[in-house]
């Protein structure tokens, strides 16, 4: 596609449901890349997808968080058991030489 | 390990003035450096990527400039408007290739008054 894209673009859910984010990458671009972006604050790293390359989990917060990109394109991030403060906007981006932003997903959990 | 900061971190500015945002990085060997803008609620939009070989970048009324040596980049946006009002944020790979975790500033909010 012609850009980054998310999905759902918001998401409310209750505390301790699962829920899965969705980002669809550039055609071609070989790195994938999760943030969030909490209320007021600034982007904090996820995890980071580089072809056939283990991830780097290293910003992962807890191992209620994890992520998989499927035949190098499609990646989901999965929250299991939600907390309050899993609240945030979540940001996937994909690079070549350059990054590119999806428009992200809000996660309210409420 | 590589920090990036930006001042100042608000600006307001009447519409029509001439501005420069900076950006400071630590670890100088950096393979590019990249600007973005970012509106509020909204994901972030590239403005401009300089390669680690070139001094600046233009596009439109939008200048960035980049000083490897001395860990420094500036954004100079020429007679401002009300729809520049937004974040801008600085980023630069982590490990000195051209992917990676991107280290971000925490961003100048730009209000520009009609």
């Amino acid at each position: 596609g012609a850009g980054v894209s998310q999905s759902p673009s918001n998401k409310v859910t209750e505390k301790g449901k699962d829920v899965e984010l969705r980002c669809d990458p550039i055609s071609g671009h070989t790195a994938l890349y999760w943030y969030r972006q909490s209320l007021g604050q600034g982007l904090e790293f996820l995890i980071y997808f580089q072809g056939n390359s283990a991830p780097d989990k290293s910003g992962l917060p807890s191992d209620r968080f994890s992520a998989e990109r499927t035949g190098g394109s499609v990646s989901t991030l999965t929250i299991q058991r939600t907390q309050q403060e899993d609240s945030a906007v979540y940001l996937c981006a994909s690079s070549l030489y350059g990054y590119t932003f999806g428009s992200g997903t809000r996660l309210t959990v409420v | 390990k590589q920090e990036v900061t930006q001042i100042p971190a608000a600006l307001s500015v009447p519409e029509g003035e001439n501005l420069v945002l900076n950006c400071s990085f630590t670890d100088s060997a950096i393979y590019n450096l990249q600007w973005f803008r970012q509106d509020p609620g909204k994901g972030l939009t590239s403005l401009l990527l300089i390669q680690s070989s070139q001094r600046e970048q233009t596009s439109g009324r939008l200048n960035a400039s980049l000083d490897k040596s001395s860990g420094r980049s500036t954004l100079y946006i020429a007679a401002s408007q009300p729809g520049d009002s937004a974040t801008y944020l600085c980023a630069v790979p982590l490990g000195g290739g051209s992917q990676g975790n991107l280290i971000f500033g925490k961003g100048t909010k730009l209000s520009v008054k009609p």
